[in-house]
C-alpha cells in the first residue's frame, strides 16, 4: 500500500461528458502528480502541484484541468471527453517539490472508459 | 522533448535465466528511476540512481546508470516467477518532479 488513495477505481461514461478524478496523497506529502497511461503512449506526465500551486506541466490537454486543495488532496477534471481519453489515470505524491532524491509514490489509478 | 527508449518491449524466459532490460536516451537526466507495475496497481519504485556510473544492487536485481547519465540498465539474475510484471524506467529532468517514462518491458517468467 503506497498510501496514495485514488477514487473512483473505475469510471465509465460517454463522449462529451465531464468527470472528476480524486487523489489523496500520502500523509505529509506536499506534491501531487497526475499521469495518464495508455497502451500506445505509455505513462505520460500531465501536471504537478506543490502545496496548492502548479509546479510543472506536461502535455496536458486544454480540456483537462487540475487543482490541489488546502487539505492537499487533488482533483483532475476531464471535460468534453473523447474516445481517445480512455486510459488509466495515476496520481503520485512526493514529500517535497520533486527532484532527484524524492521518490514518487503512485496510487492504484482510475480506469476511465469512454463509450 | 526528452525521450526514453526502453528495450526489449517483451521478454519471455524460463525460471533461473538471467536477463537485462535497457533504457536509452539522447538526453541527460538528473536521475533515473526503475519501477515495477503489476496489473491493477500503480508503479512501485524499485530504485533511484543519480550519479553517472552508479551501480545499485537490490537482491538479484542490479541497476546501472550510464557515465553520461543518458542510459541505464536493469539486470536480473536467476529470474523467478514472482519477477513477472511490467518494468518501467523513468528519467528525472530539471523541471521539478516531472518524470519521463520509457514504454516499459513486459517480463514473463515461466516455471
Amino acid at each position: 500500500d503506497s498510501g496514495v488513495t485514488q477514487t473512483p477505481k473505475h469510471l465509465i461514461t460517454a463522449t462529451g461528458q465531464r468527470v472528476t478524478l480524486r487523489c489523496s496523497p500520502r500523509s505529509g506529502d506536499l506534491s501531487v502528480y497526475w499521469y495518464q497511461q495508455s497502451l500506445d503512449q505509455g505513462l505520460q506526465f500531465l501536471i504537478q502541484y506543490y502545496n496548492g500551486e502548479e509546479r510543472a506541466k506536461g502535455n496536458i490537454l486544454e480540456r483537462f484541468s487540475a487543482q490541489q486543495f488546502p487539505d492537499l488532496h487533488s482533483e483532475l477534471n476531464l471535460s468534453s471527453l473523447e474516445l481517445g481519453d480512455s486510459a488509466l489515470y495515476f496520481c503520485a505524491s512526493s514529500a517535497g517539490q520533486g527532484g532527484r532524491n524524492q521518490p514518487q509514490h503512485f496510487g492504484d489509478g482510475t480506469r476511465l472508459s469512454i463509450l | 522533448t526528452q525521450l526514453l527508449e526502453q528495450s526489449p518491449q517483451f521478454l519471455s524466459i524460463q525460471e533461473g535465466e538471467n536477463l537485462t532490460v535497457y533504457c536509452n536516451s539522447s538526453s541527460v537526466f538528473s536521475s533515473l528511476q526503475w519501477y515495477r507495475q503489476e496489473p491493477g496497481e500503480g508503479p512501485v519504485l524499485l530504485v533511484t540512481v543519480v550519479t553517472g556510473g552508479e551501480v545499485k544492487k537490490l537482491k538479484r536485481l542490479t541497476f546501472q546508470f550510464g557515465d553520461a547519465r543518458k542510459d541505464s540498465s536493469l539486470h536480473i539474475t536467476a529470474a523467478q516467477t514472482g519477477d513477472t510484471g511490467l518494468y518501467l524506467c523513468a528519467g528525472g529532468g530539471t523541471s521539478y518532479g516531472k518524470l519521463t517514462f520509457g514504454q516499459g518491458t513486459i517480463l514473463t517468467v515461466h516455471p
